[in-house]
């Protein structure tokens, strides 16, 4: 069970947006930066959004974060079959003292 | 260029121990916090330990508290995470991850620990 909740998957058509959500309480995203993560098959975690809505160097702007209150969004615009991966939400949590991540949404392109 | 490369993964029986090491080059390791974040088979990831720059702050998830230690040599640009008493459930792909500022921006590729007998 994990302290953040994702949607186990969700899919889309080429070109569509799909959006990711991840629900979390005051402790972790009410307090703190929310984080999104992409895991391509078989390869290691890489930071998408750091700080609810920043990219890091090198990821396309069709990826984009927001947060309101204890819940937070990713969203992918203009999907594209390399997108296809599992997605994680991660932030601090004040009260459990460490990172937390959610359970991970999968994107499939149809 | 940023790169971590973990090693001493394997096979291991349960109550076993193991001890992965994380080598990190193309920045300054002695200035940034490190973490383990682990993935067992087909599940998602698990924060497993954070240890800062100058190993004076070290955290546990509650699950490995007492088997597992974590430390670093920041000489030799190294972070490494001593696992005893491992348990069927340890089995995952243990990465280590650069944190900065509230994020974990870098990540290894991995080293997978497989508890069985």
């Amino acid at each position: 069970q994990s302290v953040l909740t994702q949607a186990p998957s969700v899919s889309g058509t080429p070109g569509q947006r799909v959006t990711i959500f991840c629900s979390g309480s005051r402790s972790n995203i009410g307090s703190d930066s929310v984080n999104w993560y992409q895991q391509l098959p078989g390869t290691a975690p890489k930071l998408l959004i750091y700080s609810h809505n920043q990219r890091p160097s090198g990821v396309p702007d069709r990826f984009s974060g927001s947060k309101s209150g204890t819940s937070a969004s990713l969203a992918i615009s203009g999907l594209q079959s390399e997108d296809e991966a599992d997605y994680y939400c991660a932030a601090w949590d004040d009260s459990l003292n460490h990172w937390v991540f959610g359970g991970g949404t999968k994107v499939t392109v149809l | 260029e940023v790169q971590l490369v973990e090693s001493g993964g394997g096979l291991v029986k349960p109550g076993g121990s193991l001890r992965l090491s994380c080598s990190a080059s193309g920045f300054d390791f002695s200035n940034y916090n490190m973490n383990w974040v682990r993935q067992a088979p087909g599940k998602g990831l698990e924060w497993v330990s954070s240890i800062t720059s100058r190993s004076s702050f070290i955290q546990y998830t509650d699950s490995v508290r007492g088997r597992f230690i974590v430390s670093r040599d920041n000489a030799k640009n190294s972070l490494y995470l001593q696992m005893n008493s491992l348990r069927d459930e340890d089995t995952a792909v243990y990465y280590c991850a650069r944190q900065y500022s509230s994020s974990h921006d870098y990540w290894g590729q991995g080293a997978l620990v497989t508890v069985s007998s």
